[in-house]
């Protein structure tokens, strides 16, 4: 079964500092990924994914993910945060490429992670 | 845009009693999803359907049961609610997206029902 590890559940980091959130995951198979960020009191909402091409993916707000299958990796970047970006982040493998029906497809999430932004 | 939404953002509702949480996508999405997110957890699947009157477990089904009559509606039932069950319900809607040769749900999620169960 595949299964996300996000490293760290919180990440505490000053205004206009680089920030990564670390993502891994577990599969024997081919896998798409996703980042989706969830601002106080709201629903998730997709950030970026990867299926397949380019390694590195850029998504919205300036946001960046690097897939690195050797590492298993999904890693989050942005070089500049700020106060706005504080949210609680999550990784997502899904699960079981193949054919279409059924579950195939569905998205296995990670715990998350919270960006706190300080000025 | 995809809109999801959620009948409710904020209920409160005694130990026993029935709850029925509703759904409501406009983008004629085969499949939805229930989850309910906890601290430290994560997100959870509850169940999910991925069509009309048809429903399969998720990872954390005991206590729940949903409904989808129409394609836009999917409701979660709680036959008897419990403390254990106070929680954020998130519900989500997909399309299956083909690349490669393989499957994967693109999810468009509503804005949440925080249930607290007294």
């Amino acid at each position: 079964a595949q299964s996300v590890t996000q490293l760290d559940s919180q990440v505490p980091v000053f205004e206009e500092a680089p920030v990564e959130l670390r993502c891994n995951y577990s599969s024997s198979v081919s896998v798409y990924l996703f980042w989706y960020v969830q601002y106080p009191n709201q629903g998730l909402q997709l950030l970026l994914k990867y299926l397949s091409g380019s390694t590195l993916v850029k998504g919205i707000n300036g946001f960046e993910a690097e897939f690195n299958k050797s590492q298993t990796s999904f890693h989050l970047r942005k070089p500049s945060v700020h106060i706005s970006d504080t949210a609680e982040y999550f990784c997502a493998v899904s699960d079981s490429p193949g054919n279409y029906g059924g579950s195939q497809g569905n998205l296995i999430f990670g715990k998350g992670t919270k960006l706190s932004v300080k000025p | 845009d995809v809109k999801v939404t959620q009948s409710s953002r904020y209920l409160v509702k005694r130990t026993g009693e029935k709850v029925f949480l509703e759904c409501v996508q406009d983008m004629d999405h085969e499949n939805m999803f229930w989850y309910r997110q906890d601290p430290g957890l994560g997100l959870r699947l509850i169940y999910f359907s991925y069509d009309v009157k048809m429903k399969e477990k998720g990872d954390i089904p005991e206590g729940y049961s949903v409904s989808r009559e129409k394609k836009e509606r999917f409701s979660l039932i709680l036959e008897s609610a419990s403390t254990n069950q106070t929680s954020m319900y998130l519900c989500a809607s997909s399309f299956p997206s083909f690349t490669s040769g393989s499957t994967y749900n693109e999810q468009f999620f509503g804005p949440g029902t925080r249930l607290t169960v007294l």
